[in-house]
């Protein structure tokens, strides 16, 4: 157990709709990543957000959202959806101090279907 | 041409061999990730390098940072050893924010399929 929580683990959906996914992290870490695997693009880096605030961008759609909230949790919001948009995406934090600083763990995933 | 290239992409063994998965890329990095992938989705991280050889149980991570070039051993492979095995780097710091530990490129994966 990783310790990064993610929520749903499964989601279907059809073109058009928008969904929500929620990524708690470790206790302690500050920082949030989004990633995305899908099976033509391999695994991508979204975004990060550090306490609250957005620090890092990636490759990802203007569609796309996330935000942190002061508790630390994580959305990613997806919107428009479209079938290309079906994939896992995985949350991870990271560790920020001390020896194993820059370490990652990630969450078990969420499968976005859309059909 | 990919940053971060993986070889090989698919690899069967026997239980017991000794596996080495290579990993090249082409730019200046801060430090390099060893994934772990099962079946069912779920990422562990191996390790994490910036310089020579971390071991950890059966598994040795090493990296040349002059050569752009780490390599994943695994001695006595076992049938649980069977996952997609994922290198990715972490760039340089381009950010006036600060490092990004979680800003990766990925390889494309090795899949290991350990036959016992």
């Amino acid at each position: 157990d990783s310790g990064v929580t993610q929520t749903p683990k499964h989601l279907i959906t059809a073109t058009g709709q928008r969904v929500t996914l929620r990524c708690s992290p470790r206790s302690g870490d500050l920082s949030v990543y989004w990633y995305q695997q899908s099976l033509d693009q391999g695994l991508q880096f979204l975004i990060q957000y550090y306490n609250g605030e957005e620090r890092a961008k990636g490759n990802i759609l203007e569609r796309f959202s996330a935000q942190q909230f002061p508790d630390l949790h994580s959305e990613l919001n997806l919107s428009s959806l479209e079938l290309g948009d079906s994939a896992l995406y995985f949350c991870a934090s990271s560790v920020t101090s001390g020896g194993r600083t820059g370490e990652l763990f990630f969450g078990e995933g969420s499968r976005l279907t859309v059909l | 041409k990919n940053e971060v290239e993986q070889s090989p992409q698919n690899l069967t063994a026997q239980e017991g061999e000794f596996i080495t998965i290579n990993c090249s890329y082409s730019v200046g990095i801060s430090a390099l990730h060893w994934l772990q992938q099962h079946p069912g989705g779920g990422i562990v991280s191996l390790f994490m390098l910036s310089s020579g050889k971390k071991k950890h149980g059966r598994l040795i991570a090493t990296i040349n940072i002059q050569e752009k070039h780490s390599s994943l051993h695994i001695t006595a492979s076992h049938p649980r050893d069977s996952a997609v095995y994922i290198c990715a780097v972490r760039p340089h710091a381009s950010n006036a924010g600060g490092t990004s530990y979680g800003k990766l490129t990925f390889g494309q994966g090795t899949i290991l399929t350990v036959h016992p």
